[in-house]
């Protein structure tokens, strides 16, 4: 039963232009979620990420939108960059400090010049 | 070093051999983690490590997997008698603390094959 949900594997988006990754989670005591990227070869690396109690966390181009009620997040980066290219993992967790992590299965982004 | 180590970064093994993979973490990082990831599967979490306290090992899939780390140093993990279904890339990763999710610095990963 997976509890992190990307229903899209892959996306292709035009550099400049606006790249929208989707979360969807079933479990209702994840209150902590980040977005990991992943280049080929290396291991993930985090990039942003958002407690229950906001529904929104700018970081740069990078921007995590969270819907509690419909349990769903989502990742805009503005604009998108060709160096964006990646694969990216939702990732949620009961409480911050909570050390075990529960992932989606990955969307991987490509962001053509 | 700079970053979390592993070695080796790929393993083709035969099955029902033991393998064993090695972690180094970031220097000064008390918690460890292991995690794999299968072919189009999202990170699984096998094990965690914090200092010298007993590890969580609630996400090990089954007795023939096992992990050790001494103090706050290196960690191998230890698959016996593998099986084609663990092939999977192995991911290891460490934190300062344990309250640091976003803090959490991931090893490139160790692509197994057994055949």
């Amino acid at each position: 039963d997976q509890q992190v949900k990307q229903n899209s594997p892959s996306l292709s988006v035009q550099e400049g232009r606006i790249s929208i990754l989707n979360c969807d989670y079933t479990n209702s005591m994840f209150d902590y979620f980040l977005w990991y990227k992943k280049y080929p070869a290396e291991g993930p690396t985090f990039l942003i990420s958002i407690s229950s109690i906001k529904d929104k966390n700018e970081d740069g181009r990078f921007t995590v939108f969270l819907n509690k009620s419909a349990k769903h997040l989502s990742l805009h980066i503005v604009p998108s960059q060709p160096g964006d290219s990646a694969v990216y993992f939702c990732a949620a967790s009961a409480g911050a400090g909570s050390y075990q992590l529960t992932f989606g299965k990955g969307t991987k982004l490509s962001v053509i010049p | 070093g700079a970053g979390v180590s592993q070695s080796p970064s790929n393993k083709v093994t035969e099955k029902g051999k033991d393998v064993e993979l090695r972690c180094d973490p970031i220097s000064g990082h008390t918690a460890l983690y292991w995690y794999r990831q299968r072919l189009g599967q999202g990170l699984e979490f096998l094990i965690y490590f914090q200092g010298n306290s007993a590890p969580d090992k609630s996400g090990l899939p089954s007795d023939r997997f096992s992990a050790e780390r001494t103090g706050e140093s290196v960690s191998t993990l230890t698959i016996q008698r593998t099986q084609q279904e663990d092939s999977a890339v192995y991911l290891c990763a460490s934190s300062l603390s344990k309250v640091s999710p976003s803090g959490t610095f991931f090893g490139q990963g160790t692509r197994l094959t057994v055949v």
